[in-house]
């Protein structure tokens, strides 16, 4: 099942602009992550927001928690077209249970 | 530090064929991870290993798919009889501990059932 949905479902933006990209989920949460996937490779860690948290930074990347409103939001700033890929929110209900991925927002950055 | 090596990269098969997948995590990784990505959407956990017992394997079919991790280290995924559904991206990933953990995906292999 779909814990997580992203929005939008495509995004393409020029070079330098920012990206943002949300994600609602269902049930209460232990912790939010976000994933990066390039075409045609696995996934890769971008950053964790617990719970408790609220904003967290990582370079470029910004991402909010709103657990009153069971959303999150990624900020890329001044993106590059090396951003371009696909984004995936994960969220962790117990701190024992799988990561249940969405379906991810696809981003594409034009030089 | 070495990433999640999988092999092979690419697979075509017909239907109602075998076909397995080898993930070799990060050395020290006590948690091994075997998802499934269908076009478009995001992966969905079949299986998951702490060391080499199995934590959760809720949605794997079991009547066609099989894992196993030998010796808490490397792992096979097999499926046996192959569906046109089974058409996918296979991905491995490891962490250290816990679910919660950052977790290191490997680069998946495709497969392709005809």
């Amino acid at each position: 099942s779909q814990q997580g949905e992203e929005d939008p479902q495509a995004l393409s933006i020029q070079e330098g602009e920012n990206a943002t990209m949300n994600c609602s989920y269902k049930t209460s949460i232990n912790n939010l992550q976000w994933y990066r996937q390039n075409s045609g490779r696995g996934l890769v860690h971008l950053i964790l927001i617990r719970s408790n948290e609220r904003e967290k930074h990582s370079g470029r990347l910004r991402v909010t928690l709103d657990t009153s409103k069971k959303s999150s939001s990624l900020l890329i700033t001044a993106s590059r077209a090396a951003d371009t890929a696909s984004y995936f929110c994960a969220t962790d209900i117990t701190g024992r249970t799988p990561l249940v991925f969405g379906k991810g927002t696809r981003l594409s950055v034009i030089a | 530090e070495a990433g999640v090596a999988q092999s092979p990269r690419y697979k075509i098969i017909e239907k109602r064929q075998s076909v397995a997948f080898w993930c070799n995590p990060i050395s020290g990784h006590a948690t091994l991870y075997w998802y499934q990505q269908i076009l478009g959407q995001g992966p969905k956990l079949l299986i998951q290993f702490q060391n080499n017992g199995v934590v959760d394997d809720s949605q794997l079919p079991k009547d066609r798919f099989s894992a196993e991790r030998l010796k808490g280290v490397d792992s096979t995924l097999k499926i046996q009889p192959a569906k046109l559904e089974d058409s996918a991206v296979y991905l491995c990933a490891s962490s250290l501990r816990l679910a919660t953990d950052t977790q290191y995906f490997g680069p998946g292999t495709r497969l392709t059932v005809l």
